[in-house]
């Protein structure tokens, strides 16, 4: 147990829909990051947040995707009016107790047709 | 081209025989992660490595950092088909804690 729940762990959408994934840590830790995963590729960093604060966002975040961590425990990561280009393995991670060392939770599989 | 290079990007091996994965960097390494991915899942967090000559072991499963040569391995001993998976090498580009990753190396274990 990597102390990082997601849901959904499947998502199956239609293009130009809006989808909204939830993260879940383990409430006493800070930093969450948000990843993205194509097949055959290694993680891709989105975004990653101190509490509730969004500290940095990569280029690849567009303006259809949009994340909050409200009261600094769960995450939601939204993407509006989806593309094909976005189905990929959605990740999220948590730091550990080192505040430095990140463990992921099983993702959400997204896939737009 | 890719900051993080891994070698092989597939492998297969008879159960019991040992095995390296190598991962090559192109900038300084300020920490180097190493995780296992089975298929369709999320990343296991396997061993974290920060300073030069820094090794680590977890059951068969050893992790070496060559900070000078920018490289780190991955050695495990009389494999099992329980270690068939991907292996993924991540740094620590010193930003805030956001990691890069390689494209990892795709093990697949013979009975």
């Amino acid at each position: 147990d990597t102390g990082v729940s997601q849901n959904p762990r499947h998502k199956i959408t239609k293009r130009g829909q809006n989808v909204t994934f939830r993260c879940d840590p383990i409430s006493e830790h800070n930093r969450l990051y948000w990843y993205r995963q194509t097949l055959g590729q290694g993680p891709e960093f989105l975004t990653y947040f101190q509490n509730e604060a969004q500290l940095e966002k990569s280029r690849l975040l567009s303006d259809r995707f949009s994340a909050e961590r409200p009261k600094g425990s769960f995450s939601t990561l939204e993407i509006q009016r989806t593309e094909q280009g976005d189905s990929a393995m959605y990740l999220c991670a948590r730091t550990g107790v080192d505040g430095e060392t990140q463990y992921f939770g099983p993702g959400t599989r997204l896939l737009v047709l | 081209s890719q900051e993080l290079e891994q070698s092989p990007q597939s492998l297969i091996v008879q159960e019991g025989k040992n095995l390296t994965i190598n991962c090559t960097s192109s900038k300084t390494l300020y920490g180097l992660y190493w995780y296992k991915q089975k298929y369709g899942e999320g990343l296991i967090f396997l061993m974290m490595l920060q300073k030069g000559g820094e090794e680590k072991s977890h059951e068969k499963i050893t992790a070496k950092l060559d900070e000078k040569k920018q490289q780190s391995s991955l050695h495990i001993t009389a494999s099992q088909p329980s270690h068939a998976g991907i292996y993924l090498c991540g740094a620590d580009r010193g930003s805030q804690g956001n990691l890069i990753f390689g494209k990892g190396t795709k093990l697949s274990v013979k009975p």
